[in-house]
C-alpha cells in the first residue's frame, strides 16, 4: 500500500500570498488530519476530516481552512501568508478511531 | 496547548545503552501513542497502547503506562546510531474525535 503523500515537498512564498497543500491519504483511510510544526509552538493540530466532514478544529485563525474530497483527498489552504507560517505541514491519515496515525513526509512553507 | 510533556528534553547516550523517556499528559485518554521523527521529516508511529493497557512491547521497545499517575515511558533497549531522532508522546483524548495532542519531544542522541 502506497503511504501519505503530500504535495508539494518545498514551497516559497510571499507574505499576503496564499497557499494550497495537498495530502492524499493511504487507501481505505477516511480521516484525515493536518498538524502544523515549529520550533517554538512545537506539533499544533489544525483540522480533522472524515468523509468530507471537518470533525474537528484546532485553535487557528481563519485564514488556514481547508477540505476533503469524496476520494479522501484533502488540501489544506493558508490565505494573506504571514512570516509566521513558516513551518512543517503534516498531514496524517487513520484507518479509524482508537488507532494508530500514518504521517506524510510533509510540506515544507517558507514565507518571505 | 500541549497535553503532553516529554521528560528529559534532551538525551546523549552510547550505543548499546538503554534510553528511557517520559510522558506526562493531563486528561483522560483512549490511548498514549509513541512517534519518532528524524531530520524534520514525517511522524513515523511506533508503539500504541491503550488506557486499559499498562504494559506493551514491540521489538526492541517497551512503553508503561499508568493512568492513576497520567504518565508514560519508553524504553528503547540496546539503542543503535541508527535510533538517534526526536521521539514524540501523542494523546488520543475522550471525545477528542482524532485529534492527537503532541508532546514537544525528546531528542535522542546515541553516539556510535
Amino acid at each position: 500500500k502506497a503511504g501519505v503523500t503530500q504535495t508539494p515537498r518545498y514551497l516559497i512564498k510571499t507574505r499576503g500570498q496564499q497557499v494550497t497543500l495537498s495530502c492524499s491519504p493511504i487507501s481505505g483511510h477516511r480521516s484525515v488530519s493536518w498538524y502544523q510544526q515549529t520550533p517554538g509552538q512545537g506539533l499544533q493540530f489544525l483540522f480533522e476530516y472524515f468523509s468530507e466532514t471537518q470533525r474537528n478544529k484546532g485553535n487557528f485563525p481563519g485564514r488556514f481552512s481547508g477540505r476533503q474530497f469524496s476520494n479522501s483527498r484533502s488540501e489544506m489552504n493558508v490565505s494573506t501568508l504571514e512570516l509566521g507560517d513558516s513551518a512543517l505541514y503534516l498531514c496524517a491519515s487513520r484507518p479509524g478511531f482508537n488507532t494508530e496515525a500514518f504521517f506524510g513526509q510533509g510540506t515544507r512553507l517558507t514565507v518571505v | 496547548s500541549q497535553q503532553g510533556e516529554e521528560d528529559p528534553q534532551a538525551l546523549s547516550i552510547q550505543e548499546g545503552e538503554n534510553a528511557t523517556m517520559n510522558c506526562s499528559y493531563k486528561t483522560s485518554i483512549n490511548n498514549l501513542q509513541w512517534y519518532r521523527q528524524n531530520s524534520g521529516r514525517g511522524l513515523v508511529h511506533l508503539i500504541l497502547i491503550r488506557s486499559n493497557e499498562r504494559e506493551k512491547h514491540s521489538g526492541r521497545l517497551r512503553v508503561t503506562l499508568d493512568t492513576s499517575k497520567k504518565s508514560s515511558s519508553l524504553l528503547i533497549t540496546a539503542s543503535r546510531a541508527a535510533d538517534t531522532a526526536s521521539y514524540f508522546c501523542a494523546t488520543d483524548a475522550h471525545g477528542a474525535n482524532s485529534k492527537l495532542t503532541f508532546g514537544k519531544g525528546i531528542t535522542l542522541s546515541v553516539r556510535p
